[in-house]
């Protein structure tokens, strides 16, 4: 069975750090692309970012640029994304979710994992 | 605001059919494939329909999916109550050069 769990989330000051996790099973992690989209209840499903899947290529939205790293560990079928520079519009649901090619551009959003809560207030 | 537009909420009794509308434009809807997510509540959206009217398996064949132009829609005959949930549309948008979505449309069984 194919399972994506997030962990990593909480609660950050505005201006901290936090990085999630995403350990991926059931299916050759190497072989996708994988994405994180976030949703919030104001601005509903907004994708964030990117990686191929060798971790060669990546995709960062306009609103996260500068600040969110995604990086992938192969070797332990695990996806990250570090969080910089936080502002509370980053307080969402982030949903790590595994893609139908080894490329990122115009990939689809095959499965999904449970989400990781996070909130950025003071 | 998405870029994206769908109803923000859609009913049906057990056994009708009802369609949802999606809306874009030539950069998004009108030039690439449209996804469409389920997400029941307390859950994280679910793969319903890809490339515009495919279904992955495990997809009842009561869900369908056709696209029009800059305009897409998802059919859901049959409705039963755990088809309860909200609905989104999603397609990659070349100008943005990411994927939108629609706003959600929540399914109301009554």
């Amino acid at each position: 069975e194919v399972q994506l769990v997030e962990s990593g989330g909480g609660l950050v000051q505005p201006g901290g750090s936090l990085r999630l996790s995403c350990l991926a099973s059931g299916f050759t992690f190497s072989t996708y692309a994988m994405h994180w989209v976030r949703q919030t209840p104001g601005k509903g499903l907004e994708y964030v970012s990117a990686i191929s899947s060798n971790g060669g290529s990546t995709y960062y939205a306009d609103s996260v640029k500068g600040g969110f790293t995604i990086s992938r560990d192969n070797s332990k079928n695990t996806l990250f994304l570090q969080m910089s520079s936080l502002r509370a519009e980053d307080t969402a649901v982030y949903y790590c979710v595994k893609g139908y090619s080894s490329s990122w551009y115009k990939d689809a959003f095959d499965i999904w994992g449970q989400g990781t809560m996070v909130t950025v207030s003071s | 605001q998405s870029v994206l537009t769908q109803p923000p909420s859609a009913s049906g009794t057990p056994g009708q059919r009802v369609t949802i509308s999606c809306s874009g434009s030539n950069s998004n809807i009108g030039s690439n494939y449209v996804y469409w997510y389920q997400q029941l509540p307390g859950t994280a959206p679910k793969l319903l329909i890809y490339r515009n009217n495919q279904r992955p398996s495990g997809v009842p064949d009561r869900f369908s999916g056709s696209k029009s132009g800059t305009s897409a829609s998802l059919a859901i005959s049959g409705l039963r109550s755990e088809d309860e949930a909200d609905y989104y549309c999603a397609a990659w948008d070349d100008s943005l050069s990411g994927v939108v979505f629609g706003g959600g449309t929540k399914l109301t069984v009554l």
